[in-house]
């Protein structure tokens, strides 16, 4: 059983700028979520994705957007890059009608300058 | 905003004491999870507690859940150098879609060998 592998794992970039961060889900799984960590803090929700379409958003803007794929892989993009984007994007996966705790990534630590 | 508030924030043991951590939410619960997260990496799943459960073991472990408190907490028993993380307690709510995972800021776990 693999487990949910995202990259880059480091990634540094200029205020303005757009990134994507590249997620794939653990073998199984049907549904990813993306959470950001700021320095000292809890995850925070971003969204989540099943069947390709986006099945809750948590407080944050329309710039940060995302892709689920047929294989369950996922993508999440943010437009327009702040200062206060620098953070710890975690995606997690799940199955849908399972009740158990998510298997998280590493995640990607987006710095930007 | 974060749902579980953990306490106390930071935690320093002696190899072979016990750990209690706790968490407060605000809102129904439909089950509590507790993560554990090393060097600010990913998050890994230790336990899940429903709302109709009061205790749950697993391995070292002792979790507790109080409803009517909104409270949680978390035993690691024979504490290890290797159980030193950041521990988090994440709730998902009870009706309408359980897709959002809301964590608390976390213990800081330091056990000193």
């Amino acid at each position: 059983e693999t487990g949910v592998t995202q990259s880059p794992t480091h990634l540094i970039k200029t205020r303005g700028q757009q990134v994507t961060l590249r997620c794939s889900s653990q073998s199984g799984h049907n549904t990813v979520s993306w959470y950001q960590q700021a320095l000292g803090q809890g995850p925070q929700f971003i969204f989540q994705y099943y069947r390709e379409e986006e099945n809750g958003r948590g407080n944050f803007p329309p710039r940060f957007s995302g892709l689920q794929f047929p294989n369950y892989s996922s993508e999440l993009n943010v437009n327009a890059l702040e200062l206060d984007d620098s953070a710890l994007y975690l995606c997690a996966s799940s199955r849908v009608g399972t009740i158990r705790g998510y298997t998280f990534g590493s995640g990607t630590r987006l710095t930007v300058v | 905003s974060q749902q579980g508030e953990e306490d106390p924030q930071a935690l320093s043991i002696q190899e072979g004491e016990n750990a209690t951590m706790n968490c407060s939410y605000k809102t129904s619960i439909n089950n509590l999870q507790w993560y554990r997260q090393n060097s600010g990496r990913g998050l890994v799943h230790l336990i899940l507690i429903r709302s109709n459960e009061r205790e749950k073991h697993s391995g070292r472990l002792r979790v507790t859940l109080d409803t009517s408190k909104k409270s949680s907490s978390l035993l690691i028993t024979a504490s290890r150098a290797a159980d030193t993380a950041s521990y988090f307690c994440a709730t998902y709510p009870s009706g309408g879609s359980n897709y959002k995972l809301t964590f608390g800021k976390g213990t800081l776990l330091t056990v000193n060998p």
